[in-house]
């Protein structure tokens, strides 16, 4: 999975705990990127990061957070989760021909 | 705004059977990446092949080709010989193309499963 690994793979969550979700990547790379999967669809943007310190919104940031204090980690934080952040949540990296590589994924179900 | 649209929602070939799977994209971007990813069974998602806009030449790999074409705008995808490893679930996308290592968000199509029956 091109250096990226992500933590953990399954996780069942009642509604309203909450979690975060990690992503480390070994390949020094400034930016990375949170997906989510929801059943039948494609891939959707949720937060990006081009650096330590500097993260963004994608598509669909509502009910998560991001922070990036290293370059090698950018965890992903559900705080009050809902059945609808349900997904399989994947974080990707950029490498220098401006193609990104994923990570393994995580598989949240919300109760 | 940017789109992605994979029309067929699932194939089923026999093995050996050739293949190909749509990709029509929307943009009003002029310098732009084309991406095809691949999602075995498993899960995990693995890149398959990126296209630069300006870069039209179609592009084989083994069994696999790639048919880029602007006037359309489209980006197909054809297995030749199909195998059962080949089931997955194919995704296109489409991403801004900001040279210098710029941010580069994906936008995906809905993907096409295909089987490939023994």
């Amino acid at each position: 999975n091109a250096g990226v690994t992500q933590t953990p793979k399954f996780r069942i969550l009642k509604i309203g705990q909450s979690m975060t979700l990690q992503c480390t990547q070994d390949m020094n790379h400034n930016y990375m990127y949170w997906y989510r999967q929801d059943p039948g669809m494609g891939l959707k943007l949720i937060y990006y990061s081009v650096g330590a310190g500097i993260t963004d919104k994608g598509e669909v940031p509502n009910g998560y957070n991001v922070s990036r204090s290293t370059t090698e980690d950018f965890p992903l934080r559900l705080e009050l989760a809902a059945p609808s952040q349900t997904s399989v949540y994947f974080c990707a990296i950029q490498g220098a021909t401006d193609t990104q590589y994923f990570g393994p994924g995580t598989r949240l179900t919300v109760l | 705004a940017q789109k992605v649209t994979q029309a067929q929602t699932e194939i089923s070939v026999v093995e050996k059977e050739d293949v190909t799977l749509d990709c029509v994209y929307e943009t009003r971007d002029t310098t732009y990446y084309l991406f095809w990813y691949k999602q075995p069974p498993s899960g995990e998602l693995v890149f398959l092949i990126r296209r630069n806009s300006f870069d039209e030449q179609n592009e084989i790999s083994g069994r696999y080709s790639w048919n880029f074409q602007k006037s359309t705008s489209s980006f197909n995808f054809t297995i030749t010989a199909s195998q059962v490893v080949d089931s997955a679930v194919y995704f296109c996308a489409l991403s801004e193309a900001n040279y210098g290592g710029a941010t580069n968000k994906l936008i995906f199509g809905t993907g096409t499963l295909l089987a490939v029956q023994p």
